[in-house]
């Protein structure tokens, strides 16, 4: 069984449109991120989720929109697409740094987002 | 100044050699410290975390130098399954994971 699992793996969209990556964990771990990595491979973190509530929220603009229905699911919706979007986006999960754990975080395989 | 300083690259080396990663960080408050390994089109993932004594796990050392804000990761015996772009990532107590930009590492037979 995949522990994170995101869907689409790949999306090739126009400029303008709307568009939704989903992210699910079956860890039983009670954050979840998203993670933008761009041409030069850099990998940023874009938002933060713990038990549903939002706790990290970096500069990103007001077009992504993160919306997680329980703490298994963290789905990251991006209107109004622009080039500059194209990017791996990667999902991610980990347990609270506490009792042992050491807050490793588990990425999806990463959804490539390209944008025409 | 970036949070998390990496030296990017490309390290170029052969078979059997040792190589070593170096990554500094400027937040004092940092809580722990981590090298994860992405392979090229795949997601990252833990190689290992590093402790304040320091902790080996087969050819890789993790070293931690709280003093200086610095963290290495030393490779020996090079393989060419090593080949990969390794990641400095440290925590805060806030729970944030802040990434290097990595080091890529080729390993020529």
């Amino acid at each position: 069984d995949t522990a994170v699992s995101q869907t689409p793996k790949y999306l090739v969209t126009q400029m303008g449109n709307d568009k939704s990556i989903k992210c699910e964990q079956n860890l039983g771990h009670d954050t979840m991120y998203w993670y933008k990595q761009d041409s030069k491979k850099f990998l940023k973190i874009m938002f933060s989720y713990n038990n549903k509530e939002l706790i990290i929220n970096e500069t990103v603009p007001n077009r992504f929109s993160p919306k997680s229905p329980d703490k298994a699911h963290l789905n990251l919706h991006i209107n109004s697409l622009e080039l500059g979007d194209s990017a791996v986006y990667f999902c991610a999960s980990s347990q609270d740094p506490t009792g042992g754990n050491t807050g490793e975080l588990f990425f999806g395989e990463g959804s490539r987002l390209t944008v025409l | 100044r970036k949070e998390v300083e990496q030296d990017p690259g490309p390290f170029n080396v052969p078979e059997g050699a040792t190589v070593a990663f170096n990554c500094t960080y400027s937040n004092s408050a940092s809580q722990s410290f981590f090298w994860y390994r992405q392979d090229c089109r795949k997601e990252p993932k833990l190689l290992m975390s590093v402790y304040s004594s320091g902790n080996e796990d087969g050819r890789f050392t993790a070293q931690l130098n709280r003093a200086s804000q610095y963290i290495s990761l030393l490779i020996r015996d090079s393989k060419l399954s090593d080949s990969a772009t390794y990641l400095c990532v440290v925590n805060t107590n806030a729970g944030k994971s802040t990434f290097g930009d990595g080091t890529t590492l080729t390993v020529k037979p």
